[in-house]
C-alpha cells in the first residue's frame, strides 16, 4: 500500500475555494486516488476517485499531476457544514477491497 | 440514497463481558466489513466478510472478535470478553459494486468500563 501524507488541519472562512493535497510518492501504476469525507460521529462518506489529470463531481474537484506523486482535493465555496475530516486513500480501484486510512486533514471552515 | 443502519448507537459495558454489535447492510449488498475507531486516532479496518465467510481479516481481530449473518439481513459483529482498549466507534461498510464505493454506516460507540 502506497504511504500518504497530508496536512494534520487546515482553517478556512465560509465562501472559499479549499486545496487540501495529499503526497503519494510510492504510488503503483494500477492504484486511484480516493478521497473521504468523516464528520463528528459518523462513518466515512465518499467523495470523488480518479486516476489521472482532473476529475470533477458535484462535491470536489481532483487534480492529480502527471507524475501522480500527489493530488489536490479541492473543495468551491466551503460552507460550515463542511467541517469535517477529509481522508486520501490509495490503492486498487475495486471499492470491495479493505480501506486503509491514515490520520486525514481535519479542515475546520469559519464563519 | 440507501443507508447502513447500526443498533445500538451507543453501548456501554463492563470489561469480561460480551457484546453483540448490529448491522443491516443496504439490501442487495454482498460485501460486509467492520472497522474501528479508536477516540482520536484513524480508521481501521477488522474485517470483510462475502458468501458467508470472512474474506480478510486484520491483527485485530483475534479470537475475541467474531462476525456472522444470522438470519440473512442482519451482520453481526460479537466481542466475547470485552477489554478496556476495545472502547472505540465500530463501523459496519457494505457493497455492492454499483456505484464502486463501500457505504458506512452511523457507527456504534463501545463503551468498556
Amino acid at each position: 500500500l502506497a504511504k500518504t501524507t497530508q496536512p494534520i488541519s487546515m482553517d478556512s472562512y465560509e465562501g472559499q475555494e479549499v486545496n487540501i493535497t495529499c503526497s503519494h510518492n510510492n504510488i503503483a501504476t494500477n492504484d486511484y486516488i480516493t478521497w473521504y469525507q468523516q464528520f463528528p460521529s459518523q462513518g466515512p462518506r465518499f467523495i470523488i476517485q480518479g486516476y489521472k489529470t482532473k476529475v470533477t463531481n458535484e462535491v470536489a474537484s481532483l487534480f492529480i499531476p502527471a507524475d501522480r506523486k500527489s493530488s489536490t482535493l479541492s473543495l468551491p465555496r466551503v460552507s460550515l457544514s463542511d467541517t469535517a475530516v477529509y481522508y486520501c486513500l490509495v490503492g486498487d480501484k475495486a471499492g470491495a477491497n479493505n480501506l486503509f486510512f491514515g490520520t486525514g486533514t481535519r479542515l475546520t471552515v469559519i464563519p | 440514497e440507501p443507508e447502513v443502519t447500526q443498533t445500538p448507537s451507543h453501548q456501554v459495558t463492563q470489561m469480561g463481558q460480551e457484546v453483540i454489535l448490529r448491522c443491516v447492510p443496504i439490501s442487495n449488498h454482498l460485501y460486509f466489513y467492520w472497522y474501528r475507531q479508536i477516540l482520536g486516532q484513524k480508521v481501521e479496518f477488522l474485517v470483510s466478510f462475502y458468501n458467508n465467510e470472512i474474506s480478510e481479516k486484520s491483527e485485530i481481530f483475534d479470537d475475541q472478535f467474531s462476525v456472522e449473518r444470522p438470519d440473512g439481513s442482519n451482520f453481526t459483529l460479537k466481542i466475547r470478553s470485552t477489554k478496556l482498549e476495545d472502547s472505540a466507534m465500530y463501523f459496519c461498510a457494505t457493497y455492492s459494486g454499483s456505484p464502486d464505493t463501500q457505504y458506512f454506516g452511523p457507527g456504534t460507540r463501545l463503551t468498556v468500563l
